[in-house]
């Protein structure tokens, strides 16, 4: 079975600075990769995702995110982080060509101070 | 209305009660979900329907009965619930089918429920 750990439950960045959320993954087959962000009191809205091809993939709202498959991780950046940044984040997985189950890490609360 | 929509939007009840929560989506899709979103832990599918058919149960606890009457509605039937049911629950909807090796899943923006 698959899972997906978020190392950091939380992260506190002033507004402006440079932001990278963490995300690792487990599986013994191979998977596409996500970033949801969910804004307060709101659902999740799908930020990035990779499903082939190039390793670094680029969102909405500024963030990317690259594919390491050596290391198993798909860790999000934003190189200057707004107020308005402020939310959740969740990293998800899909096993390849298996539906459409998502598995969902912990999520980290990314917190910009101003 | 657009999108996946979710009411009621906030729910609070006790676990005596008979409650339901309702989703609807109006993005053609014929895929809906159940998720589970407690505090302090991961998103957990609940419930599958494609094509109106439930295709997963996650070993959800019978007080919680799905129903999907046709490809653009889900409810969630609620009874004797207890406190720790007591989460935020959201609804998505996708197109599945064969050759798409991938379809993204829209949520809705969730019912908070509290059972006191």
């Amino acid at each position: 079975a698959q899972s997906v750990t978020q190392l950091d439950s939380q992260v506190p960045v002033f507004e402006e600075a440079p932001v990278e959320l963490r995300c690792n993954y487990s599986s013994s087959v191979s998977v596409y990769l996500f970033w949801y962000v969910q804004y307060p009191n709101q659902g999740l809205q799908l930020l990035l995702k990779y499903l082939s091809g190039s390793t670094l993939v680029k969102g909405i709202n500024g963030f990317e995110a690259e594919f390491n498959k050596s290391q198993t991780s798909f860790h999000l950046r934003k190189p200057s982080v707004h107020i308005s940044d402020t939310a959740e984040y969740f990293c998800a997985v899909v096993i390849r060509n298996a539906g459409n189950m998502l598995t969902f890490g912990g999520g980290t609360r990314l917190m910009v101070k101003p | 209305e657009t999108g996946v929509t979710q009411t009621p939007r906030h729910l609070v009840m006790g676990m005596t009660n008979k409650k339901s929560l309702k989703c609807e989506q109006h993005l053609g899709h014929n895929a809906m979900y159940w998720y589970k979103q407690s505090a302090k832990k991961p998103l957990e599918l609940m419930f599958v329907y494609n094509f109106k058919e439930q295709t997963e149960n996650n070993s959800v606890p019978s007080r919680f009965s799905p129903e999907c009457p046709n490809s653009s509605h889900l409810f969630l039937h609620l009874h004797t619930l207890q406190p720790e049911d007591s989460a935020l629950y959201l609804c998505a909807s996708s197109q599945v089918g064969t050759g798409q090796y991938y379809n993204e899943q829209f949520f809705g923006p969730g019912t908070r429920l509290t059972v006191l």
